[in-house]
């Protein structure tokens, strides 16, 4: 069945230092979506892309879909505290299913 | 907007008892979704319903039931809790392709 794995698991910064977590799907996606998790909550939308090669951004955050549109990355530049949680990707397939990776949590120390 | 309600938010089981998650959506979304989230897991799906009346399974549907009463609701069951079912529980809505919403989440815990 439809897999996305997700690397790394956690990453540890100093505040300041860049961030990248990656994703890869087993299957051709008809879209990504990304979201984030503080400890306690649940998960919030960020971002969605839909086009094959798509480079979006928020502020310092930067969201790519491979050409394939089996894997993409989300970067932070310059992190900062305020970016602490736990980042997801999930993968859309075209029978509605939404299957999403295991998760990278973010630690970042001032 | 109340958004997606789901209900209760912490339970304690002993282990071969049964209960019912309920959830709750006011946004007139089509697909509607229960997931399981684990330390180190992610997020598993466990069923979801792409339209009021179909269900489907997800990733890990064993010890779990679902009904999608009608559009607004989609209820998870767990008919003889065990322990490897503790986990926080979320259920989540979505238009077709659109952003996915989730609960606040539900604390399950099975001794």
């Amino acid at each position: 069945g439809q897999q996305v794995m997700q690397i790394p698991q956690y990453q540890h910064v100093q505040e300041g230092e860049d961030f990248t977590t990656y994703c890869n799907s087993s299957t051709t996606l008809s879209n990504i979506q990304w979201y984030k998790q503080r400890p306690g909550g649940h998960p919030v939308f960020l971002i969605q892309l839909v086009k094959s090669g798509e480079v979006k951004k928020q502020k310092r955050l930067t969201f790519q879909f491979g050409e394939a549109k089996k894997n993409s990355s989300l970067h932070i530049t310059a992190t900062q505290t305020t970016d602490v949680g736990t980042y997801f990707c999930a993968g859309s397939s075209n029978t509605g299913k939404l299957i999403f990776g295991q998760g990278t949590t973010l630690q970042v120390k001032p | 907007n109340a958004g997606v309600t789901q209900t209760p938010k912490f339970q304690v089981l002993k282990t071969g008892q049964s209960m019912t998650l309920q959830c709750a959506q006011d946004m007139n979304h089509n697909s509607m979704y229960w997931y399981r989230q684990d330390p180190g897991m992610g997020l598993r799906l466990i069923y979801y319903s792409a339209s009021e009346g179909t269900t489907d399974k997800g990733e890990v549907p064993n010890g779990y039931n679902v009904s999608r009463l009608n559009k607004r609701e989609f209820s998870l069951r767990l008919e003889s809790a065990a322990p490897s079912q503790t986990s926080v529980y979320f259920c989540a809505s979505r238009l077709q392709g659109n952003t996915i919403y989730f609960g606040e989440g539900s604390w399950l815990t099975v001794v």
